[in-house]
């Protein structure tokens, strides 16, 4: 089954306390992309990566950072969190030109 | 810049029946792609249809199709049929696929839809 997991699916933490929520596929998918949503604000891209060690900034990536070591895996770190970084967060894949697979979502809580 | 704007916040529409939801949308991009996206009450982020901008014909996938007036900049999805299941958030979103470009999608603020028994 064509998945793409995150984890963790909630996650509470305090400022300033380094965290990593990770994402992986099973589809072989080049293309991987982070976003975040906010009530009233839709969707917005932190991050995306066309492929292996290939990243680029979305629209918000500030106070986040991302690697791509290899293909099925595309991990969002925050090296020091912010309350305003307190989010739902989505991890996607695409084949075509839409994003046509998200995780599950992580409700991020950053007290 | 892009821009999305979903005017409709809430829409209530009656078991079986066809229901449509807005999107007008701003780009200086030749090429581009609409899609739309449905946020159960869940969470889970679950992708309905995809438009090109050089695409012809409206795009159908099931019961969802996406009315494309490209004159009027309008990319807006109808349900036919409508079902329980189909209560969720629902956002228009656009990216330029002119090759070269960044690919950072622009999402709406998202319609909510309620379907009555």
């Amino acid at each position: 089954e064509a998945q793409v997991t995150q984890n963790p699916r909630y996650l509470i933490t305090v400022t300033g306390k380094k965290l990593t929520v990770t994402c992986s596929q099973n589809m072989n998918h080049e293309y991987m992309s982070w976003y975040r949503q906010d009530p009233g604000l839709g969707l917005r891209q932190i991050y995306y990566s066309m492929n292996v060690e290939v990243t680029d900034k979305g629209d918000v990536p500030e106070g986040y950072k991302v690697s791509r070591k290899e293909k099925r895996n595309f991990p969002l770190i925050l090296e020091s969190p912010s309350p305003n970084q307190t989010s739902l967060y989505f991890c996607a894949t695409k084949t075509g030109m839409a994003e046509a697979f998200f995780g599950q979502g992580t409700r991020l809580t950053v007290v | 810049a892009q821009k999305i704007t979903q005017t409709q916040p809430g829409m209530f529409v009656q078991e079986k029946e066809a229901v449509t939801l807005d999107c007008t949308y701003d780009t200086s991009d030749q090429s581009y792609g609409l899609f739309w996206y449905k946020q159960p009450s869940s969470g889970e982020m679950i992708f309905l249809i995809y438009q090109g901008s050089y695409d012809e014909q409206n795009a159908t996938e099931g019961r969802y199709s996406l009315n494309f007036q490209k004159a009027r900049k309008s990319a807006n999805l109808v349900i036919s049929a409508s079902q329980l299941g189909d209560s969720a958030m629902y956002f228009c979103a656009m990216t330029p696929t002119s090759s070269g470009g960044s690919y950072i999608p622009t999402f709406g603020r998202g319609t909510s839809l309620i379907v009555h028994p």
